[in-house]
Formats: structure tokens, C-alpha cells, sequence
């Protein structure tokens, strides 16, 4: 079955960087766009970014442009999303998804189980 | 503050219908664009509900419909059961490079 798997949580201090994996599985992982989406805790859901697997081009919402990095092992199926210079507002669950596309519209299915980033000194 | 307008709760007896609406802050948002909609239970990811304003998923039972009039949008759930007590967020196209994406604040539903 199509399945998303991301990395353990992480606590990091304020100024540096988290790296967060996200590993498809059940279908063909340059055939979908991924996208990132963060939720901090009893909050709602906030894009982040998105990434085509098969050309590796990439675009972030305007809030993480500058320190938001993602790239991908097409040989591992495998996408990842690096925040740099955290900050305890970025403190939440991050989540990946595989998108459909079409148009200039985009759902999510599947959600990856979510990873913690907890921002703290 | 969101993008895509929801109420922050709504609640309903066993059996009985609701609707959680899905308003833009600009009115053209949602009359122009797709809405989807997704249920995600505490401590979970979200799941996809409904897409393309009225479509289900396969699985996705059909208690569950989404309809888009004017600049609102809705999601309708029938016969309520105790295990649809969660948030359900809509979803929308941000029509610009800073917000590609965007979506609602979040509805509770509480099943009473």
C-alpha cells in the first residue's frame, strides 16, 4: 500500500538546524510531488513547501524562504526537509504528503505519521 | 489567522446532520477554486475526506459529502457516529507563490 514514513522526533536549540526525512513506499516516488505541512500542537495546518521528486525543483511558502531546504534520493525513495536557524516558533509536527495535481490545485493523500520538532534551550 | 474561514465547533447528537462551512477571506477563493477537505483525529495526520469539492476517496463512507455554493463551501456528515468526533480542516488554492497552499483554521466536532 502507498505509504509515507518520516524520521523520529527531534529537540533542537534555538539557531540551529533539523533535517527531517520522509521514505515512500507503494508507488512510484517521481511520479507525485511531495509537500511539507506543520501544525503546531492544538493549532491548525500550515503549508510549508513542496518538492517535485523527479526534477528536484523546489518552492516554499513565503514565511520559511531563506531558511527551508529540500531535496530527495530518487534511488531511496526518499524526500527531506531542512529548517535551518530555528526558532522555538517552530516548534510542531511536521508532516510530508504526496500530492495530486491538477491545474493549479493540489490534495494530500497519504499524510506521513508526523515528526516532532521541538525548538528549545 | 487562516486564509479559509471555519467555526471553530460544531457538535451534533448520534444520528443527526451537520455541516461545517468553509468560507474565504477573500470572496473569490472559494467560488473560484477547488475546496478539499481532510479529518484528523488527536495524535494523528490528517486523512483525506473529500476532494475536488464532492468527491470521496475509496473508503471514505458516504455519510461523508462536500458542496460548494457562492463562496462557501461545506461539509456535510450524516447519520453522526461517535468515531467521527475530530477536526476536519478544508483546503484550498492559494492563487499566489507565498501561499500556494491554504487551509481552514480547523472545525471540532463533537459528537454529544
Amino acid at each position: 500500500q502507498v505509504q509515507l514514513v518520516q524520521s523520529g522526533a527531534e529537540v533542537k536549540k534555538p539557531g540551529a538546524s533539523v533535517k527531517v526525512s520522509c521514505k515512500a513506499s507503494g508507488y512510484t516516488f517521481t511520479s507525485y510531488h511531495i509537500y511539507w505541512v506543520r501544525q503546531a500542537t492544538g493549532q491548525g495546518l500550515e503549508w510549508v513547501g513542496w518538492m517535485n521528486p523527479d526534477s528536484g525543483y523546489t518552492a516554499s511558502a513565503q514565511n520559511f524562504q531563506g531558511r527551508l531546504t529540500m531535496t530527495r534520493s530518487t534511488s531511496m525513495g526518499t524526500a527531506y526537509m531542512e529548517l535551518s536557524s530555528l526558532r522555538s516558533e517552530d516548534t510542531a509536527v511536521y508532516y510530508c504528503a504526496r500530492s495530486f495535481d491538477y491545474g493549479d490545485y493540489s490534495y494530500f493523500d497519504p499524510w506521513g505519521q508526523g515528526t516532532l520538532v521541538t525548538v528549545s534551550s | 489567522q487562516s486564509v479559509l474561514t471555519q467555526p471553530p465547533s460544531v457538535s451534533g447528537a448520534p444520528g443527526q446532520r451537520v455541516t461545517i462551512s468553509c468560507t474565504g477571506s477573500d470572496s473569490n477563493i472559494v467560488a473560484a477554486y477547488d475546496v478539499h477537505w481532510y479529518q484528523q483525529f488527536p495524535g494523528t495526520a490528517p486523512k483525506l475526506l473529500i476532494y475536488g469539492n464532492n468527491n470521496r476517496p475509496s473508503g471514505v463512507p458516504d455519510r461523508f459529502s462536500g458542496s460548494k455554493s457562492g463562496t462557501s463551501a461545506s461539509l456535510a456528515i450524516t447519520g453522526l457516529q461517535p468515531e467521527d468526533e475530530a477536526d476536519y480542516y478544508c483546503q484550498s488554492y492559494g492563487n499566489s507563490l507565498s501561499a500556494h497552499v491554504v487551509f481552514g483554521g480547523g472545525t471540532k466536532l463533537t459528537v454529544l
